[in-house]
Parts: C-alpha cells; sequence; structure tokens
C-alpha cells in the first residue's frame, strides 16, 4: 500500500460509532468547501461539498459543518463502517480556479 | 463511466530520463490539474489548465511541463528525472461553474526515480 498515510493525525473508532473529523481552514475569503475520501492505492473520492452560504449540509450518512467564525470545517459520519477506513481531508477554495487540500486525518475503523 | 484515466499506473525511471504522464478525462470538464502527493505533505499542484489552450503554474511547477492536447488530455513532462521527484502523481478534472465544482481525480501514477 501507498504511505500517504505515515504522519498524519489518525482516528481511531469501534464500527458502528459516529466519526468526527475536524479541519481548519486558512483563507476567510473562501467560499467554497469540499471533504474527500482516499483509500489505499486509489486517487481522492469527492464526498460532500458546502458553500459558504450554508453552515450544514447532510449526505448520505454524512454531515459537513461549517464554522466561518473560527475557520473550522467539520465531517461526521454516522454509525462509521470498516469500509469507511482511508484518509480524509477537505478543501478549500479561496476565490480562484484552484483549490487548496489540507494533509488529512486518517481514519482506522475496527469491527 | 472511466472519468479521469491515468497512464501508466507505475513507473521506475533513472535520474536523467525523460518521460510523459498522460491523463485523459471524458466529462467534458473545461479544467485540468496535476498534483503530487508525498507522505506528510497532501496535494500539492504542479500545473493546471483552466480551460483548453491555457496552462498556469501551480505551487510546485520546477522540473515539469505541461501540454493541454486538446480538451481531453493533459500531460506532464519531465525532461530529466530527479530523485527528488519520486512521488505519487494525481490528475483531476472540474467541470464549469466556477471555482464552486469539485474536482474528480483519476487513480494515480506512482513514480520511482532511482
Amino acid at each position: 500500500g501507498e504511505s500517504v498515510g505515515l504522519h498524519l493525525p489518525t482516528l481511531s473508532v469501534q464500527e458502528g460509532d459516529n466519526s468526527i473529523i475536524n479541519c481548519a481552514y486558512s483563507n476567510s475569503a473562501s467560499d467554497y468547501f469540499i471533504w474527500y475520501k482516499q483509500e489505499s492505492g486509489k486517487g481522492p473520492q469527492f464526498i460532500i461539498d458546502i458553500r459558504s452560504n450554508m453552515d450544514k449540509r447532510q449526505g448520505q450518512r454524512v454531515t459537513v459543518l461549517l464554522n466561518k467564525t473560527v475557520k473550522h470545517l467539520s465531517l461526521q459520519i454516522a454509525a462509521t463502517q470498516p469500509g469507511d477506513s482511508a484518509v480524509y481531508f477537505c478543501a478549500e477554495n479561496p476565490g480562484y480556479s484552484t483549490l487548496t487540500f489540507g494533509k488529512g486525518t486518517m481514519l482506522l475503523v475496527s469491527p | 463511466n472511466a472519468g479521469v484515466t491515468q497512464t501508466p499506473k507505475f513507473q521506475v525511471l533513472k535520474t536523467g530520463q525523460s518521460m510523459t504522464l498522460q491523463c485523459a478525462q471524458d466529462m467534458n470538464h473545461n479544467s485540468m490539474y496535476w498534483y503530487r502527493q508525498d507522505p506528510g505533505m497532501g496535494l500539492r499542484l504542479i500545473y493546471y489548465s483552466a480551460s483548453e489552450g491555457t496552462t498556469d503554474k501551480g505551487e510546485v511547477p520546477n522540473g515539469y511541463n505541461v501540454s493541454r492536447l486538446n480538451k481531453r488530455e493533459f500531460s506532464l513532462r519531465l525532461e530529466s528525472a530527479a530523485p527528488s521527484q519520486t512521488s505519487v502523481y494525481f490528475c483531476a478534472s472540474r467541470g464549469p461553474g466556477g471555482g464552486n465544482q469539485p474536482q474528480h481525480f483519476g487513480d494515480g501514477t506512482r513514480l520511482s526515480i532511482l
């Protein structure tokens, strides 16, 4: 497998627990945010996004919360499953054509 | 649904050799991107192409060149590979709608330079 997970903060949970992964973003001008999931040997996979005019958005088993006051983003995963084990990272759009990515958090789910 | 396709998946080069990494997308996206991913560093942008016919430098462009061959294809070239370029390279594309659209990624090229 790849070593992309080395040196990353790690969150370990039991199957069935709820998981919360946090991200601090850097640019107060950012108006769009994305969460990605990256499994070993794969490319980043889009999970959910949120625009800055919202503070919460829900998907299937996932919820993203945005707190613009403290520049904080979180991803909540309900009823975490072993298949959720991966590296999760956030990305922000500071108004350009490009995104700025966080370094990621590794989620480990034990059966 | 192929999405973003990268070739090759793996490659080993010797220092000084040249190589082109290929990327193609079938989603009719305007914008395409090349990133490198190193342990503990996250994704770093090498070059991008906001639309067919344009390319721009990203955060770490030194040692690389790109070509936006047509709307579908965006290639990354290493003219003289160095060990510091050992990395996993990802290509991504994004549809229209300004910056408020997610980028979609390929599964990467794992490149080792000896």
